[in-house]
C-alpha cells in the first residue's frame, strides 16, 4: 500500500520568500504523485501531477515540484510568496490501475506574512 | 468555475437520521469518487463509481453507505442512519480515466447531533 507524508503540519512564510512545503511518499510501484490545493471554504485543486517522464513538473501560479525516486520525495515549491497563496496543500499518490484512488498526506497550512 | 457542483454546502442532522449528498459534473465524466475530511485530519477515500457500479471502496464505506447515479448526471451519497462519527467534510470528484487528475467538488460539511 502507498502512503505519504507531509513533514511540517504548518509553514510560516514572508511575502516575496521561497516557499518550500515537503512530501515523502511510499509505495511498492511506481507512483503517481500530485499536489493539491485548498482555498478556505473551497474544494480541492490540483496545482500539479507527476505520471511519468520529466521529474521537474510546474503547476499553476508559480508552483513546481521535483520527484526524486532516490529520496522518494516530492516537495513543492515557489520561488516567491504571494499572499494569494496563502491555503492549505495536500501531497497525494496513486499507483497505476487504481483508477485515480487517492491517498492523502495530513496537508500543510501555509501562511504568508507582510 | 469547479466543474463538479456539491449540494448542499452544509447540512445539520441529528443522530439515525438518512442524508443524501448530491454531486453534479458539469461534463460528462466517467469516474466519480467520495472523499472525506473529518475535521483536522486527513481526506480519506470511500468509494470509486464506474460504469454505473462501485469500483473500489475503502473500509470506511460500510453497509451504512450506499451510491448511486440514479438519472445519470446526479451522483449521490447516502448515509442511511448517521452517527456522531460521520460529522466530516464530504468531496465529490470526477474523473476521466484511469490515473486522470480527479477534479473535486467544494464539498459538503456535514455535521451530525
Amino acid at each position: 500500500a502507498q502512503s505519504v507524508t507531509q513533514l511540517g503540519s504548518h509553514v510560516s512564510v514572508s511575502e516575496g520568500a521561497l516557499v518550500l512545503l515537503r512530501c515523502n511518499y511510499s509505495s511498492s510501484v511506481p507512483p503517481y504523485l500530485f499536489w493539491y490545493v485548498q482555498y478556505p471554504n473551497q474544494g480541492l485543486q490540483l496545482l500539479l501531477k507527476y505520471t511519468t517522464g520529466a521529474t521537474l513538473v510546474k503547476g499553476i501560479n508559480g508552483f513546481e515540484a521535483e520527484f526524486k525516486k532516490s529520496e522518494t520525495s516530492f516537495h513543492l515549491t515557489k520561488p516567491s510568496a504571494h499572499m494569494s497563496d496563502a491555503a492549505e496543500y495536500f501531497c497525494a499518490v496513486t499507483v497505476t490501475g487504481t483508477a485515480s484512488k487517492l491517498t492523502f498526506g495530513t496537508g500543510t497550512r501555509l501562511q504568508v506574512t507582510l | 468555475e469547479p466543474e463538479v457542483t456539491q449540494t448542499p454546502s452544509h447540512q445539520v442532522t441529528q443522530m439515525g437520521q438518512e442524508v443524501i449528498l448530491r454531486c453534479v459534473p458539469i461534463s460528462n465524466h466517467l469516474y466519480f469518487y467520495w472523499y472525506r475530511q473529518i475535521l483536522g485530519q486527513k481526506v480519506e477515500f470511500l468509494v470509486s463509481f464506474y460504469n454505473n457500479e462501485i469500483s473500489e471502496k475503502s473500509e470506511i464505506f460500510d453497509d451504512q453507505f450506499s451510491v448511486e447515479r440514479p438519472d445519470g448526471s446526479n451522483f449521490t451519497l447516502k448515509i442511511r442512519s448517521t452517527k456522531l462519527e460521520d460529522s466530516a467534510m464530504y468531496f465529490c470528484a470526477i474523473g476521466q480515466g484511469l490515473n486522470s487528475p480527479l477534479h473535486f467538488g467544494n464539498g459538503t460539511r456535514l455535521t451530525v447531533t
